[in-house]
């Protein structure tokens, strides 16, 4: 089945630094959305990319949708504490409604 | 809060005992998805069901049952426990079945199984 794969697994910043998480596929994703899951908590939707090319911004966070739909991309700029979390993207092609990347766990150094 | 409801919060429970994960979705919202979680295989998509039906089926296996009933609440049966069952359950909820839906995740139930 289609697979989409997520780097880095993890990654550890000072507070301030910037952030990014890569989503790949080998296959053309029809939409990808990205949900943030906090210590302890559960996914929670942040957007969803559906055109190639795309760009959104949400506060300090942009996400990217390649030109090819074959990857996605989350930055965060001047990370925050309240940013902490596990980030993962989904795709949303094929049969099932949602293939989950393994995510990418950020920590915060304040 | 999501307005996605699950019960129990917590189960412990031994292995080849039965249990059930019970979900209630957002007001309004007709399907439900139900998600493994555990530490070394991320999200795993169990099954979906749609309006009392069942729409789409991932890794689930057979050991595992789902339904939804006529008030839109799901219940996810696990029978024939073993070790490896022990994981996050989360249900998701989504006005509606098709992929342009953002999920609504509860708050989970984790599964301990000993």
């Amino acid at each position: 089945g289609q697979q989409v794969m997520q780097i880095p697994q993890y990654q550890h910043v000072q507070e301030g630094e910037d952030f990014t998480t890569y989503c790949n596929s080998s296959t053309t994703l029809s939409n990808i959305q990205w949900y943030k899951q906090r210590p302890g908590g559960h996914p929670v939707f942040l957007i969803q990319l559906v055109k190639s090319g795309e760009v959104k911004k949400q506060k300090r966070l942009t996400f990217q949708f390649g030109e090819a739909k074959k990857n996605s991309s989350l930055h965060i700029t001047a990370t925050q504490t309240t940013d902490v979390g596990t980030y993962f993207c989904a795709d949303t092609s094929g049969n099932t409604p949602l293939v989950f990347g393994k995510g990418t766990r950020l920590s915060v150094i304040a | 809060d999501s307005g996605v409801t699950q019960t129990p919060k917590h189960l412990i429970t031994a292995t080849g005992q039965r249990v059930t994960l019970r979900c209630s979705p957002r007001s309004g919202d007709l399907s439900v998805y139900w998600y493994q979680q555990s530490l070394d295989q991320g999200l795993q998509f169990l099954i979906q069901y749609y309006n009392g039906e069942e729409r789409a089926k991932g890794n689930i296996l057979e050991r595992f049952s789902a339904q939804q009933f006529p008030d839109l609440h799901s219940e996810l049966n696990l029978s024939s426990l073993e070790l490896g069952d022990s994981a996050l359950y989360f249900c998701a909820s989504s006005v509606a079945p098709g992929d342009a839906y953002e999920q609504y995740f509860g708050p989970g139930t984790r599964l301990t199984v000993t």
